[in-house]
């Protein structure tokens, strides 16, 4: 079967406009991760969800982030009113349960201009 | 505040020789700890994990070992290979689904 597949693979946008970053998980994987890794960073948590419900939207940076999952499979990132400081590569996770190992997507790579 | 460090961004190791990364956590609450390898333009994939009820590891050319007492665990790759050349991170997570918790990578460079 196909692993997670996340698009854009590239986004170049203006500083101001909206994104909005998808991703597919792996069939049958109920838990869902964002990541974003910024350069020379580690992977920032972003948020999580269990089904379609998101028990922890701890790391999202600010309120211009916001997330959704639907149907318990497809999830959209939405980044409004972008700022340079949101240029990152957002990766997104399945897992089969929140104890299984994370398989990730190959990222978006999000530049601001 | 990092509660995953890996205080080394670069290793260089000459091939047939072992790789040994490191890693370094504060949260005692974490239980388990992974390892992934990430390759550029790719996502980071899955290689090695362990549990806090035991202190050693192995799969093949990989060994993890956990000390718990000094929160440290450590990668083995043994014999190291050129296409072992990639972006190490360490990761840790508890039981009580809290999601994964990263460290900022080790760059390993494996030179033939």
């Amino acid at each position: 079967g196909a692993g997670v597949s996340q698009s854009p693979s590239n986004k170049v946008t203006e500083k101001g406009k909206d994104v909005e970053l998808r991703c597919d998980p792996i069939s049958g994987h109920t838990a869902l991760y964002w990541y974003r890794q910024s350069l020379g960073q580690g992977l920032e948590f972003l948020i999580y969800f269990q089904g379609n419900s998101a028990p922890d939207k701890s790391g999202l940076p600010s309120d211009r982030f916001s997330a959704e999952r639907t149907g318990g499979s497809v999830s959209t990132l939405t980044i409004q009113r972008t700022q340079q400081e949101d240029s990152a590569v957002y990766l997104c996770a399945s897992s089969l349960n929140s104890q299984s190992p994370l398989h990730f997507g190959n990222g978006t790579r999000l530049t601001v201009t | 505040d990092q509660q995953v460090k890996q205080n080394s961004p670069s290793l260089s190791v000459q091939e047939g020789r072992i790789s040994i990364l490191n890693c370094d956590y504060t949260n005692s609450m974490f239980d388990y700890f992974l390892w992934y390898k990430k390759y550029p333009a790719e996502g980071p994939t899955f290689l090695i994990s362990i549990s806090s009820i035991k202190d050693k590891n192995e799969d093949g050319r990989f060994t993890v070992f956990l000390n718990k007492s000094a929160k440290h665990l450590s990668l083995h790759i043994v014999p190291s290979q050129p296409g072992d050349s990639a972006v190490y991170f360490c990761a840790a997570g508890d039981s009580g689904n809290t999601p994964l918790v990263f460290g900022k990578g080790t760059r390993l460079s494996v030179i033939a």
